[in-house]
């Protein structure tokens, strides 16, 4: 069965601090791919980054950056200067090869204050 | 690029009715998924479509059912409604594969 943990249920933080948030999966699939989506307060959840099983290449974006390690299950992702507007609910999430099924955590609500 | 469109944006509902909700795909996409957000359950998979078949479903009980037209254009309905489906629902379409889903703003249901 595959399954998604984000423990850190909320995080506090003052703006441009960094902040890294924690994902930790599981599957029996040898392909799968992992995702960040960000829901603000409005609802719609926003694409953020994809990888998959073959690429733990990690990469930085702007501010944001993503740490994916398959010896220890993780996905982890880290904003770097936070910035009010960072303010929102992080989903990771998992889906196998040949499935369009997302597998999503519990969700960071993360909260950037001015 | 127009994105994933959900109708309506709200919707309240009383128990033993049913309702329909509509998804608008991104141009060009052919699957669209379907999925639950509530405060206790989180965000769970109802179903997928591509090709206007059903290809993976959810374990949600058969008062959800959903559909898909030809245009990729895909409705969800939900019979004899309970409290508890009461929630955020969320339409996401992709090119499948390894592609993103993106999702709409999503309908939000209220049984009374």
């Amino acid at each position: 069965a595959q399954k998604v943990t984000q423990a850190q249920t909320e995080i506090s933080v003052v703006e441009k601090e960094d902040v890294t948030l924690d994902c930790v999966y599981e599957t029996r699939d040898t392909t799968y791919y992992l995702f960040w989506y960000k829901q603000p307060p409005s609802g719609e959840l926003v694409f953020l980054i994809r990888r998959n099983s073959f690429d733990e290449q990690n990469e930085i974006s702007g501010r944001y950056s993503w740490n994916f390690q398959k010896s220890t299950s993780s996905f982890n992702f880290t904003i770097t200067a936070s910035q009010v507007v960072d303010s929102a609910v992080y989903f990771c999430a998992l889906k196998q090869g040949g499935s369009e099924k997302l597998v999503f955590g519990k969700g960071t609500k993360l909260t950037v204050n001015p | 690029k127009a994105g994933v469109t959900q109708t309506p944006r709200y919707l309240i509902k009383t128990r033993g009715q049913q309702v329909t909700l509509s998804c608008s795909p991104i141009s060009g996409h052919r699957s669209v998924s379907w999925y639950q957000q509530t405060p206790g359950q989180g965000l769970q998979f109802l179903f997928e479509y591509f090709s206007e078949t059903q290809r993976n479903k959810g374990n949600f009980p058969g008062r959800f059912s959903g559909r898909q037209f030809s245009n990729s254009r895909s409705e969800m309905n939900v019979s004899t409604l309970e409290l508890g489906d009461s929630a955020l629902y969320l339409c996401a379409s992709s090119l499948a594969g390894h592609q993103p889903q993106h999702f709409g703003d999503g309908t939000r249901l209220s049984i009374l």
